[in-house]
């Protein structure tokens, strides 16, 4: 099975702009979850898809935002983007829900914003 | 104090050496993950258990339910054993709030040759 795959894979943005990471899941999985990683919080989760419907959500602000489509692939959308969202962004699938099943990781999108 | 606490915060051992990383945490959790992260980025999920003890090649996970505390354990220690090591909880919360993953800041293990 091919494992989960991220796009892009580096990303160079500015202040205010706006940005689409997308993650497509093992073949059969139905949840997506995305976390942020920055040195200095670590990780933390931004929230799960479960198909197509929003699950669990963390404590970011309504700036970032996602989808998930029928073939389970998942958008994680970041509007008005500032310094501080620099970072590497993960996504993970599962077959039940993440939180309480084995996640397999995408190898991430590392977010510059200048 | 963070809800999920990992020790030690760095680790370096020689090759062959018996490595213990822990994992307290203070709420109540429905899975316990433990996670490696190589330089580069790309996470892969060791574990994930409830209770009692996994093991996986030199690999050996616990969870002590009533002390709310993990340990990960590497015998025979390699240097490519040196990576990030993640404990995260899976913490439900009911029915009408939004379940939650908490992460540890990781253990960073370097494994000299």
């Amino acid at each position: 099975k091919a494992g989960v795959t991220q796009t892009p894979r580096y990303l160079i943005k500015t202040r205010g702009q706006q940005v689409t990471l997308s993650c497509s899941p093992i073949s059969g999985h139905r949840s997506v979850s995305w976390y942020q990683q920055t040195p200095g919080q670590g990780l933390q989760f931004l929230f799960e898809y479960f198909s197509e419907t929003q699950r669990n959500k963390g404590n970011f602000p309504g700036r970032f935002s996602g989808r998930q489509f029928s073939n389970s692939r998942s958008e994680m959308n970041v509007s008005t983007l500032e310094l501080g969202d620099s970072a590497l962004y993960l996504c993970a699938s599962s077959f039940g829900t993440g939180v309480h099943n084995e996640q397999f990781f995408g190898p991430g999108t590392r977010l510059t914003v200048l | 104090k963070n809800e999920v606490e990992q020790s030690p915060q760095n680790l370096t051992a020689q090759e062959g050496e018996f490595i213990t990383i822990n994992c307290s945490y203070s709420v109540g959790i429905s899975a316990l993950h433990w996670l490696q992260q190589h330089p580069g980025g790309g996470i892969v999920s060791l574990f994930m258990l409830s209770s009692g003890k996994k093991k996986h090649g030199r690999l050996i996970a616990t969870i002590n339910i009533q002390e709310k505390h993990s340990s990960l354990h590497i015998t025979a220690s390699h240097p490519r054993d040196s990576a990030v090591y993640i404990c995260a909880v899976g913490v439900h919360r009911g029915e009408d709030r939004d379940d939650k993953i908490i992460f540890g800041k990781g253990t960073r293990l370097h494994i000299l040759p």
